[in-house]
């Protein structure tokens, strides 16, 4: 069965620089989430999109901005990169009939 | 969202035997539960869940207990094999929002 696919696999990028992660999820699923994971942390919600329409806000940084597209796949643009940037990026998708998330395998975001 | 934590940071037990993590939550409006299991270096991945009007739901060597009492959450896994080994979340679905909030992870080391 298709997953959740997110790329690049692993990124390093130095202060101030920028980055973009995307995500393509699940054929058929309508709300795409984003989520950060600082090392031996839980995930923290970072943002969401349901239907190309951003759905909900967490904790993600004004530096940061994020958009589904018409093919529903999205991205995650990082601006000002700083060291506490660091962390596994990871994208989750869904469908507005069930609450169950799957997640890609993550983007490891390194900031030197 | 009102924070989660689990008590034992590492559970370690051996081959064979049951494991049992635990996870307390605080938000009693929440009527979602998901456990997920998170290996090394990749993404979350589904394990079981259950509704707010459940106490108990069994799958596949693994039992999701629910007390809303005393808002306790347990994952039960029989016969716990190698590759069990992992980070064991609980997450629930916060008010209001749909995106799901993560609990503190739990290490289980399974000793052959």
């Amino acid at each position: 069965a298709a997953g959740v696919i997110q790329s690049p696999r692993h990124l390093i990028k130095e202060k101030r620089e920028t980055a973009t992660l995307k995500c393509y999820p699940i054929p058929r699923h309508d709300t795409v989430y984003w989520y950060q994971q600082g090392p031996g942390q839980d995930p923290q919600f970072l943002i969401s999109f349901y239907e190309k329409m951003q759905s909900d806000k967490g904790s993600i940084p004004d530096r940061f901005s994020a958009q589904q597209f018409s093919d529903y796949h999205s991205e995650l643009n990082m601006s000002s990169l700083e060291l506490g940037d660091s962390a596994l990026y990871f994208c989750a998708s869904g469908s507005r009939l069930q609450e169950k998330l799957f997640f890609g395998s993550g983007t490891q975001l390194s900031v030197l | 969202g009102e924070s989660v934590g689990l008590h034992l940071p590492t559970l370690s037990v051996q081959e064979g035997d049951n494991s049992i993590i635990n996870c307390a939550y605080s938000n009693s409006a929440s009527d979602y539960f998901i456990w997920y299991k998170q290996e090394s270096g990749k993404g979350p991945q589904f394990i079981i869940d259950i509704r707010s009007n459940m106490d108990k739901r069994q799958g596949q060597r693994v039992t999701v207990l629910l007390n809303k009492t005393v808002k306790h959450l347990s994952l039960q896994i029989a016969a716990t094999q190698p590759g069990d080994s992992a980070v064991y979340f609980c997450a629930w679905e916060d008010t209001g929002r749909r995106a799901l909030t993560f609990g503190s992870g739990t290490r289980l080391q399974v000793q052959p």
